[in-house]
């Protein structure tokens, strides 16, 4: 099973700055395979990026994803008040999905 | 637009059958590209992911859950199951249906939660 670990656990932030998470993968994935959501409290997940670097429909372009191998990156740009919430990646391998434990994005 | 819908019992007893279905409206399940997923969050954690199932009846899970679970589909109501057996109270979840491909979820349900207790 391919284990994917975010960091940092929390990042702490103004509105405005840049946020740079990180999902790394306990051995190379294909890059199609790797996705971000969000979750804010209390609601379903939102699919932010697909393929490693493809926006989802409806997505703001403050969000972008990178990566490949076994290093993936979510940046989101310039931080909105809405953007405040839980980010997780997933990857797709061998027909199964794992998740990451997720990284926390909270107001400084 | 596209809206899915869990419904199901929400306490289950243990060693007893948790059973859920998602409702789809706005897509048809018997969409070719389409997987049909089940994911779940126990309480202040991170996602798991169940398993998924193509309208063809392929299915995919888990397997951790693999030798408990299974997922089916009902093209007529446009539904889909999950069936979770010999549940614990570690079965104590949110459980999400979800819509996508076979490497992401792009719809996803509201999340209905079960608790696992006598």
């Amino acid at each position: 099973e391919i284990v994917l670990t975010q960091s940092p656990g929390t990042l702490s932030l103004s509105p405005g700055e840049r946020a740079t998470l990180s999902c790394r993968a306990s051995q190379s994935i294909s890059s199609s395979s790797l996705a971000w959501y969000q979750q804010k409290s209390g609601q379903a997940p939102r699919l932010l990026i697909y393929g490693a670097s493809n926006r989802a429909t409806g997505i703001p372009d403050r969000f972008s994803g990178s990566g490949s191998g076994t290093d993936f990156t979510l940046t989101i740009s310039r931080l909105e008040p809405e953007d405040f919430a839980v980010y997780y990646c997933q990857q797709y391998g061998s027909s199964s999905w794992t998740f990451g434990q997720g990284t926390k994005v909270e107001i400084k | 637009q596209v809206q899915l819908q869990e419904s199901g019992p929400g306490l289950v007893k243990p060693s007893q059958t948790l059973s859920l279905t998602c409702t789809v409206s706005g897509a048809s399940i018997s969409s070719h590209g389409d997987y049909w997923t089940w994911v779940r969050q126990h309480p202040g954690k991170g996602l798991e992911w169940i398993g998924y199932i193509h309208y063809s009846g392929t299915t995919y899970y888990n397997p951790s859950l693999k030798s408990r679970v299974t997922i089916s589909v009902d093209t007529s109501r446009n539904q889909f199951s999950l069936n979770l057996n010999s549940v614990t109270a570690a079965d104590t979840a949110v459980y999400y249906c979800a819509k996508g491909g076979y490497s992401s979820a792009a719809y996803w349900g509201q999340g209905t939660l079960v608790t696992v207790s006598s």
